[in-house]
C-alpha cells in the first residue's frame, strides 16, 4: 500500500492564481480531509468528506473548495491564491468520521504564494 | 468549540533523560486525546492515544497521562533518543456532534546525543 500520497511537494504561486493540491489514498478509507499547518499554529482542518459525493466545511474553509468524486481521491483546489494561504497543507484519511480513529497523514505540499 | 493549548514550544534534552508534554484542552464533552510524532518532511503519525476511561497508558518508553477534572493530558517519554527528535502534537476531540479533531501548536523535541 502506498498509503496517502500528495502532489505537488512544493509549489510557488503569484497571488490571483489558481490551482489543484492532489490527495489519493489506496486504503479504501471513507473520512478524507484536509488540513493547513502553519507555524505555530498546529494544524487546522480546512475541509473534510465522509465519503464520495459528501464534502462539508472545517475550521478554515474560506478561499478552498474540495470535491469528493471516488473513495480515492480528494483533490484541494485554491481559487484564487493569497499570500494568507502560504502554509503546509495535508491530507488525511481514516476508516470512519469518528475521531478515536487514526488518521494516516500525507507528506505535505508545501505552498507559496507570492 | 475546542481550545488545545500545548507547551513548552521547544525542549531539548539529552540522550537518556526524560521528557514531557503538556496539553490543556477547554471542551469538557472531549472525550479523545491522540499524540502524533512529526519527523521533518513528513507528515504526523499517530504514536499513542487515551480516551477519556483512562488515566494513563503506556507503551514502552512513552506513556500519556489525562486528568480530566483539571482538563490536562501529558505525553512522557523515557530514556529519550536521538531519533526520538520530532515535532510532537497533541489533539483532543470527541465522537458526538462535530466529529473533528482540534490540534495543539506542537512541541520541538530535541535530542542531544
Amino acid at each position: 500500500n502506498a498509503g496517502v500520497t500528495q502532489t505537488p511537494k512544493f509549489q510557488v504561486l503569484k497571488t490571483g492564481q489558481s490551482m489543484t493540491l492532489q490527495c489519493a489514498q489506496d486504503m479504501n478509507h471513507e473520512y478524507m480531509s484536509w488540513y493547513r499547518q502553519d507555524p505555530g499554529m498546529g494544524l487546522r482542518l480546512i475541509h473534510y468528506s465522509v465519503g464520495a459525493g459528501i464534502t462539508d466545511q472545517g475550521e478554515v474553509p474560506n478561499g478552498y473548495n474540495v470535491s469528493r468524486s471516488t473513495t480515492e481521491d480528494f483533490p484541494l483546489r485554491l481559487l484564487s491564491a493569497a499570500p494568507s494561504q502560504t502554509s503546509v497543507y495535508f491530507c488525511a484519511s481514516s476508516y470512519s468520521d469518528r475521531v478515536s480513529y487514526e488518521q494516516y497523514f500525507g507528506p505535505g505540499t508545501r505552498l507559496t504564494v507570492t | 468549540g475546542e481550545n488545545v493549548e500545548q507547551h513548552p514550544s521547544t525542549l531539548s534534552v539529552q540522550e537518556g533523560d526524560s521528557a514531557v508534554i503538556k496539553c490543556t484542552y477547554s471542551d469538557s464533552a472531549s472525550n479523545y486525546f491522540p499524540w502524533y510524532k512529526q519527523e521533518l518532511g513528513k507528515g504526523p503519525q499517530l504514536i499513542i492515544d487515551i480516551r477519556s476511561n483512562v488515566g494513563e497508558k503506556k507503551d514502552q518508553r512513552i506513556a500519556v497521562t489525562l486528568n480530566k477534572t483539571a482538563k490536562h493530558f501529558s505525553l512522557h517519554i523515557t530514556e529519550t533518543q536521538p531519533e526520538d527528535s520530532a515535532v510532537y502534537f497533541c489533539a483532543a476531540g470527541r465522537d458526538t456532534g462535530r466529529r473533528a479533531l482540534t490540534f495543539g501548536s506542537g512541541t520541538r523535541l530535541q535530542v542531544q546525543p
